[in-house]
């Protein structure tokens, strides 16, 4: 079956501006959680949702927003863009059950502010 | 809140074992998970413990002590391949699942 697809993979864009990222999950999933990778640093936690529901909600910004669409597939929207919101972005999708915590991975978007 | 902890770098010898540890504090407990990350590459699923005990796949094998709050990856038979980050994940009662900083992993010759 088909992975997560993320998109797009490589994104440049300038401070203040917003941006959009796309996320299909795996078919079946019903989960979609974000997650921000800066270099050394661990994978932050952005938002979760599930069944178009936001379930959860990490430590960022209003800046950071999402949603989740009836066919599962999500998108994250980063507004007011700044120079620390250079990144590698990753969403991960799961069936959203408490005792399946296998997350998979998409390839990421790499997010560049300048 | 949650917090999980790992070491942040960890060096061994290609053919050595190596255990890379993980403490947790999460406000309800569902188990512990690893992932490996390649440089450039997505995070993949690699096991995980809902109960205490030892679990083993293959040349990797991971343990959970709910009483201790602690966990570890153990990598046998270490090749260059795995050289890679190494991250462990728990997931609350608010089904969000939250990762350590990660374990870098260099291999040696």
């Amino acid at each position: 079956k088909a992975g997560v697809t993320q998109t797009p993979r490589y994104l440049i864009k300038t401070r203040g501006q917003q941006v959009t990222l796309s996320c299909s999950p795996i078919s079946g999933h019903r989960s979609v959680s974000w997650y921000q990778q800066t270099p050394g640093q661990g994978l932050q936690f952005l938002f979760e949702y599930f069944s178009e529901t936001q379930r959860n909600k990490g430590n960022f910004p209003g800046r950071f927003s999402g949603r989740q669409f009836s066919n599962s597939r999500s998108e994250m929207n980063v507004s007011t863009l700044e120079l620390g919101d250079s990144a590698l972005y990753l969403c991960a999708s799961s069936l959203g059950g408490v005792a399946n915590t296998e997350a998979f991975f998409g390839q990421g978007t790499r997010l560049t502010v300048v | 809140g949650q917090s999980l902890e790992q070491p942040s770098e960890v060096t061994a010898v290609e053919g050595a074992i190596v255990q890379i540890n993980c403490t947790y504090q999460t406000s309800g407990f569902y188990g512990l998970s690893w992932y490996q990350q390649h440089d450039g590459g997505a995070p993949t699923f690699l096991s995980y413990n809902g109960l205490d005990g030892l679990e083993e796949t293959g040349r990797f094998s991971s343990f959970l002590s709910r009483s201790d709050s602690y966990g570890y990856l153990l990598l046998q038979e270490l090749q260059m391949k795995d050289s890679a980050s190494y991250f462990c994940a728990s997931m609350d009662s608010s089904y969000k699942l939250i990762f350590g900083s990660g374990t870098r992993l260099l291999v040696r010759p």
